[in-house]
């Protein structure tokens, strides 16, 4: 069936890194620019990176830029968001989510995962 | 604090109408498509409107969207208790190079 499921959230120490995982499945992967979205405790939904199809163009939000790399494999159809020096206030559920369009101005993300929880504490 | 200005919540009595209204500005809604997400906690957002005002397929009539200038609307009629969530809308920040949302309104059918 057509699904994204995310992977790889925990609990990390300030500073440390990590990596989150996108596995989809049911539709041709390949073809679609893929976003990374995230929802902190309590507060509402906040964008965090865009790559396109065949990964040439990305683009990071402005408090993750230098901190976050989003890249994909096409040939094991999964996203990845490879997370350095985390801080407390990088909390949050991050959903994967997918992008029918390839114009920017133009997208909206018409499927989206469950999510995986990271939890940067000491 | 958002890029786009979302009221924080909003209520109505079950078969009303009720519209929840989204402001950004010429870099952000006024020249880029918008589109409108329904979330529920612990479960995964759910399209509701994009390109402005177009539904995807299964998602009923009695949710719409329009836009105009730097601000959008999504109206929901004939209210269901099932319509308690969460909503969001979204667009592309062209100044920003970035995806931006509003903050949220969460929506009580009383």
């Amino acid at each position: 069936q057509v699904q994204l499921v995310e992977s790889g959230g925990g609990v990390v120490q300030p500073g440390k890194s990590l990596r989150l995982s996108c596995a989809a499945s049911g539709f041709s992967f390949s073809n679609y620019t893929m976003h990374w979205v995230r929802q902190a405790p309590g507060k509402g939904l906040e964008w965090v990176a865009v790559i396109s199809f065949d990964g040439s163009n990305k683009y990071s939000a402005a408090s993750v830029k230098g901190r976050f790399a989003i890249s994909r494999d096409n040939s094991k159809n999964t996203l990845y968001l490879q997370m350095y020096s985390l801080r407390v206030e990088d909390t949050a559920v991050f959903y994967c989510a997918r992008d029918p369009r390839s114009t920017r101005a133009h997208g909206f993300f018409d499927l989206w995962g469950r999510g995986t929880l990271v939890t940067v504490s000491s | 604090q958002s890029v786009l200005t979302q009221p924080p919540s909003v209520s109505a009595a079950p078969g009303q109408k009720v519209t929840i209204s989204c402001s950004g500005s010429s870099s952000n809604i006024a020249n880029n498509y918008v589109s409108w997400y329904q979330h529920l906690p612990g479960t995964a957002p759910k399209l509701l409107i994009y390109d402005n005002n177009k539904r995807p397929s299964g998602i009923p009539d009695r949710f719409s969207g329009s836009k105009s200038g730097t601000s959008a609307t999504l109206g929901i009629t004939g209210l269901q208790t099932g319509d308690e969530a969460d909503y969001y809308c979204g667009t592309w920040d062209s100044s920003l190079s970035a995806g931006v949302f509003g903050g949220g309104t969460k929506l009580t059918v009383l």
